[in-house]
C-alpha cells in the first residue's frame, strides 16, 4: 500500500506571495492532518479533515487554510507569505475508525514534507 | 490542557549501548493515547507505537521496549544495543480523545560507530 505523498517536495517563495500545498492520504483513510515544523517552535498541529470536513484547527492566523477533496486528498494554502512561514509542513492521514466512534484516536501515518522556504 | 516534556534536547552514545528516552505528559483526560515517532534525517515521521491510558502494560518490540506509567505521567522509550540506524530525533505526542497529536520538543539521539 503506497503511504502518504505530499508535493511538491521542496518550495522557494517571496513574502507577499502564497503557496498550495499537497497531500495524498494512504488509500482508505479518509482523516487528513497538517502540521508545520519549525526549528524553534518544533511540531504544530494546523488543521485536520475528515470527509471534507475540518474537524480540528490549530493556533494559527486566518493566512493559513485548508480543505479537503472528496477523494481524500488534500491541500492547504498559505496567504501573503512571511519569512517565519519557513518550516517543513507535514501531511499525516490515519484510518476513519477511530473517528466514527469519536473516542479513539488512530495512529497517524506521516508523508516526507513540503519544505517551504520564504526568501 | 495537554503537554509533553522531553527533558533531554540530545543524547550521544556509543553503538551497543542501551539509551532510555523519557517523556511526561499532562493531561486531565481519563482517555487519551500516547505515541512515539522517528524522525530520521530524511525528515519522515515513522510511527513507531501508540498506548491507550487503559492500558499500562509495557511492550518491546525487538530492540526497542516503552514503558507506561500513569502514576508519574511518563511513557518512556528504550533502545536496546543501539546501532548506528538508530540516530534520529525521537518525538513523544498525547492526544486526548477528538483531539490532535500535541508533540514534545524531541530527542536527538545519535549513535557514534
Amino acid at each position: 500500500k503506497a503511504g502518504v505523498t505530499q508535493t511538491p517536495r521542496y518550495l522557494i517563495k517571496t513574502r507577499g506571495q502564497q503557496v498550495t500545498l499537497s497531500c495524498s492520504p494512504i488509500s482508505g483513510h479518509r482523516s487528513v492532518s497538517w502540521y508545520q515544523q519549525t526549528p524553534g517552535q518544533g511540531l504544530q498541529f494546523l488543521f485536520e479533515y475528515f470527509s471534507e470536513t475540518q474537524r480540528n484547527k490549530g493556533n494559527f492566523p486566518g493566512r493559513f487554510s485548508g480543505r479537503q477533496f472528496s477523494n481524500s486528498r488534500s491541500e492547504m494554502n498559505v496567504s501573503t507569505l512571511e519569512l517565519g512561514d519557513s518550516a517543513l509542513y507535514l501531511c499525516a492521514s490515519s484510518s476513519t475508525a477511530g473517528l466514527r466512534t469519536g473516542i479513539i484516536r488512530d495512529e497517524q501515518f506521516f508523508g516526507p514534507g513540503t519544505r517551504l522556504t520564504v526568501l | 490542557a495537554q503537554k509533553v516534556t522531553q527533558a533531554q534536547t540530545e543524547i550521544s552514545v556509543v553503538e551497543k549501548e542501551d539509551v532510555t528516552l523519557d517523556c511526561v505528559y499532562e493531561t486531565r483526560d481519563t482517555t487519551y493515547y500516547l505515541f512515539w515517532y522517528k524522525q530520521p534525517p530524511s525528515g519522515e515521521l515513522v510511527f513507531l507505537i501508540r498506548r491507550n491510558s487503559f492500558d499500562e502494560q509495557n511492550e518491546i518490540s525487538g530492540r526497542y521496549s516503552w514503558n507506561f506509567q500513569k502514576s508519574t505521567s511518563s511513557f518512556n522509550f528504550t533502545i536496546t544495543a543501539s546501532q548506528v540506524v538508530d540516530s534520529a530525533v525521537y518525538f513523544c505526542a498525547l492526544s486526548e480523545a477528538r483531539a490532535p497529536l500535541v508533540f514534545g520538543k524531541g530527542t536527538r539521539l545519535s549513535v557514534i560507530a
